[in-house]
């Protein structure tokens, strides 16, 4: 079975400072891989997704990136953190391109 | 863009039956998705809707009206561990992933 794994669990982070959160998918191979954010009672907004290793999309415009140096991994990133970015980070895999999505556990960041 | 409606919050008895609604203003999806997301936790997914009409599974229900631009989660037999957040996300499938755009959720409160 297919498991996905996200870490840290739980972040505080101060503004100016860079950020790794790392997402790896046990199971499967070639997964289709996918960045969340979900700002405090508001919904999940799509920030980047990707089909394959280096090839990344973005949904929205922001300080932040994302990479996929490997098959099953998958890193977002920032240079230099804003208050606005605190949120829950969910990362979610899907065997293709129309196919359910499945989200792991989340990194919770407060920047302060 | 694709604006998703649904109510804020809702609140149901236990052994009760409760119905949610997502609206959305948007065509040429290809599949309209429901999750259900615990305080703290990753969404996990409940069903999903390509066709128009009715999916059942067990005691949560979904439906789907294109031409009504309308769909409906249906939780029966209420039970305490099903308050719960439950998210609405219309699915456009592109080679280059499967992109979800999410409501911003309905909160469900079951009471004894």
């Amino acid at each position: 079975s297919q498991t996905i794994h996200q870490w840290p669990a739980t972040l505080v982070q101060p503004v100016g400072s860079p950020l790794s959160l790392e997402c790896t998918v046990e199971g499967t191979s070639n997964p289709n891989l996918y960045w969340y954010r979900q700002a405090a009672g508001r919904g999940l907004q799509l920030l980047f997704y990707s089909v394959g290793i280096g090839q990344i999309s973005s949904e929205v415009p922001q300080n932040l990136s994302a990479s996929r140096p490997q098959d099953r991994q998958f890193i977002l990133s920032s240079k230099k953190l804003l208050l606005s970015d605190s949120g829950f980070y969910l990362c979610a895999w899907s065997h293709g391109p129309t196919d359910t999505q499945y989200f792991g556990p989340g990194t919770r960041l407060t920047v302060l | 863009g694709q604006n998703i409606d649904q109510p804020t919050e809702m609140t149901a008895t236990e052994g009760a039956i409760v119905q949610i609604n997502c609206t959305y203003q948007t065509s040429g999806f290809n599949g309209l998705f429901w999750y259900q997301q615990h305080a703290g936790e990753a969404p996990t997914f409940l069903s999903y809707n390509v066709l128009d009409g009715l999916e059942e599974k067990g005691r949560f229900s979904s439906f789907l009206s294109r031409s009504k631009g309308y769909s409906y989660l249906l939780l029966k037999e209420l039970q305490m561990k099903d308050s719960a957040s439950y998210l609405c996300a219309v699915a456009f499938f592109k080679a280059a992933g499967n992109k979800l755009t999410f409501g911003g959720g309905t909160r469900v409160l079951v009471k004894p």
